[in-house]
């Protein structure tokens, strides 16, 4: 049969606002979560990594947060600007000697100048 | 220092052909991933090879292989095409196994007629 394709949410702010992204991962054992940024025609792009023992870390303008009690990551932008239009995935990594990452739906992000 | 290089960048090929598409990872790394990505079913882990060995297998068919190089290079084919198969394939190399930030290449967008 005819696939449907996944719908995207979509997170549409003003140029200078903050953006928070969210992604709730599913598994629990999983030790390492990385968010990846996926401009049109590009592969994704690596943007910040956290692991498990930790609960946030903070790049340029960017901020993940890791909240394992409830399974889920955000990925906070400050500032939005119009070059951070793309779609953004979260990934997780399973645990044990693997990079198999799995992937959230990803989301778009709108950046109204 | 060069990225992630995957060719060709894209291909056209017919209903029960065959495919090889390459990936040559960022120098020094080790681990080469791949993954499918299309508007129906998202990013999807296809396998993953560590010092040429593979290490992981997601849930595709017997019809993609794959198999990396002492020099870390990697290859993927995918025999008697489907329509299905159409979608872009995306490297993605890592320094070592596991817990290590995986880096995109461009993708090769394949579309099966």
């Amino acid at each position: 049969g005819e696939s449907v394709g996944l719908h995207l949410p979509t997170l549409s702010v003003q140029e200078g606002d903050n953006s928070i992204i969210n992604c709730a991962y599913s598994n629990s054992a999983s030790d390492y979560f990385i968010w990846y940024k996926q401009e049109s025609g590009k592969g994704p792009q690596f943007i910040i990594d956290i692991r498990s023992n930790m609960d946030k870390r903070q790049g340029q303008r960017v901020t993940v947060l890791l909240n394992k009690t409830v399974k889920h990551l955000s990925l906070q932008i400050a500032a939005t600007q119009p070059g951070d239009s793309a779609v953004y995935f979260c990934a997780e990594e399973g645990g044990g000697a693997t990079n198999k990452l799995i992937f959230g739906t990803g989301t778009l992000l709108a950046v109204q100048p | 220092k060069a990225g992630v290089t995957q060719t060709p960048r894209y291909l056209i090929k017919t209903r029960g052909q065959q495919v090889t598409l390459s990936c040559s990872p960022i120098s020094g790394h080790r681990s080469v991933s791949w993954y499918q990505q299309t508007p129906g079913q998202g990013l999807q882990f296809l396998f993953e090879y560590f010092s040429e060995t593979q290490r992981n297998k997601g849930n595709f068919p017997g019809r993609f292989s794959g198999r990396q190089f002492s020099n870390s290079r990697s290859e993927m084919n995918v025999s008697t095409l489907e329509l299905g198969d159409s979608a872009l394939y995306l490297c993605a190399s890592s320094i070592d196994l596991a817990g290590t930030e995986a880096f995109f290449g461009q993708g090769t967008r394949l579309t099966v007629v």
